[in-house]
């Protein structure tokens, strides 16, 4: 059974770029949040996607938008890049409380 | 609102005891986890307390006071791999997990 997974691992991009993250949540799981990591904090949630919907949404601007496809797997975009979305992207499926991480992509904006 | 506090660094010698504290505010309270997480990797899950007391997991244990707004993670007989951060959450009503900033934990030979 495989856990969570994420694509890409590592991004490169510039300034005013946009950028897509990928998630496929454990089998089994139809619940999909993701988080913003900056190095040395901990995860940041930004939202969270369930029948297709935004359930939920942290303190982030609408640059960070979502979606979720009908086999409950989960984009991240993010529009106009600054260089304080350089971070660890964390994608995270669970049932209620208990929330399983993927192996998270790293983007570093330049 | 909610918040989590807990230190930003300890160490410790391989083969001691270390514990890492952490006390929170919450609106609600739908239990705390603990997550491991290595450098660069994904947080891993440790430990959920939902009631009083103390729960033990090999050399993991986890400690909930709900009336003190406070939790620690003891881990004994450190090893050199348990060099980490270890992160402690709250869940939200809605599933989301609030964290704290984690505490970086180096363990030394």
């Amino acid at each position: 059974d495989a856990g969570v997974t994420q694509s890409p691992t590592h991004l490169i991009k510039t300034r005013g770029q946009q950028v897509t993250l990928r998630c496929s949540p454990k089998s089994g799981h139809d619940t999909v949040s993701w988080y913003q990591q900056a190095l040395g904090q901990g995860p940041q949630f930004i939202f969270q996607y369930y029948e297709e919907e935004e359930r939920q949404r942290g303190n982030f601007p609408d640059r960070f938008s979502g979606h979720q496809f009908p086999n409950y797997s989960s984009e991240l975009n993010v529009n106009a890049l600054l260089l304080g979305d350089s971070a660890l992207y964390l994608c995270a499926s669970g049932v209620s409380y208990e929330q399983y991480f993927g192996p998270g992509t790293r983007l570093t904006v330049t | 609102g909610q918040n989590i506090d807990q230190p930003t660094e300890m160490t410790a010698t391989e083969g001691a005891i270390v514990q890492i504290n952490c006390t929170y505010q919450t609106s609600g309270f739908n239990g705390l986890f603990w997550y491991q997480q290595h450098a660069g990797e994904a947080p891993t899950f440790l430990s959920y307390n939902v009631l009083d007391g103390l729960e033990e997991k090999g050399r993991f244990s986890s400690f909930l006071s709900r009336s003190k707004g406070y939790s620690y993670l003891l881990l004994k007989e450190l090893q050199m791999k348990d060099s980490a951060s270890y992160l402690c959450a709250v869940p939200s009503d809605t599933d989301k997990l609030i964290f704290g900033t984690g505490t970086r934990l180096q363990v030394f030979p």
